[in-house]
């Protein structure tokens, strides 16, 4: 059972468009949620996160938004350059639990 | 600055031979954590650990074991390597202190020929 979903798989944009990556869950429990963006060769890194008491988060050019009655999550990377051009993850948090599910992630080309 | 570092960050085991991948982290964590990373799956958690002395199963445990015999450090042992546990295995460390975020490693890739 995948718990967090992620699309799509593979995502082309030109340089200067604003890239959206989508993200749902199942679990009610979760309230934490995490992007991170990983480069080849190099393990993930934090980006930017939002807990479900809020429905917008931004940082930089980049955004997540939240819904909670639908259970879906979508993160907006503004005005992307070729240096965004990364896998990236979803991943979720919740009921007490200290533990992560990461989606399967979204391979990201900026084309220049 | 705080960090995770993984060792060795390459590896070729032989099947059937024993495996053991360590890490360590200066971030004053409690919280551990071991993942594989495969195409088409994304990160899935074999073992994580609340602090020194302490391990819990995560999604995929079957094949591997853990030990965490210090706030620094928590390791995969691998007791039979078998091909299919080829992949990269991320380290990760974490806190609720710290809003559940958590800080992984660079990898190490494992080949079992």
């Amino acid at each position: 059972q995948q718990q967090v979903r992620q699309s799509p798989q593979s995502l082309t944009v030109w340089e200067g468009e604003t890239a959206i990556l989508n993200c749902s869950y199942e679990n009610s429990a979760f309230d934490y949620f995490p992007w991170y963006q990983q480069f080849p060769g190099e393990g993930p890194a934090l980006l930017i996160a939002i807990r479900s008491v809020s429905d917008k988060k931004e940082d930089g050019g980049f955004t997540i938004f939240f819904n909670k009655r639908e259970k879906n999550l979508s993160l907006h990377i503004k005005d992307s350059q070729p240096g965004d051009s990364a896998t990236y993850f979803c991943a979720a948090s919740g009921g007490g639990a200290d533990r992560l599910t990461f989606g399967k992630g979204t391979q990201l080309i900026i084309q220049p | 600055e705080a960090a995770v570092t993984q060792s060795p960050r390459n590896k070729v085991a032989v099947t059937g031979g024993k495996v053991t991948l360590s890490c360590n982290q200066t971030n004053n964590h409690n919280n551990m954590y071991w993942y594989r990373q495969d195409t088409g799956h994304g990160l899935r958690l074999i073992h994580y650990s609340y602090g020194a002395g302490s391990t819990e199963k995560g999604d995929i445990p079957d094949g591997y074991k853990a030990s965490r015999p210090s706030q620094e450090n928590f390791s995969l042992i691998l007791e039979l390597a078998t091909p299919s546990q080829t992949s990269v295995y991320f380290c990760a460390s974490g806190d609720r202190d710290w809003g559940y975020e958590q800080y992984f490693g660079p990898g190490t890739r494992l080949t079992v020929l």
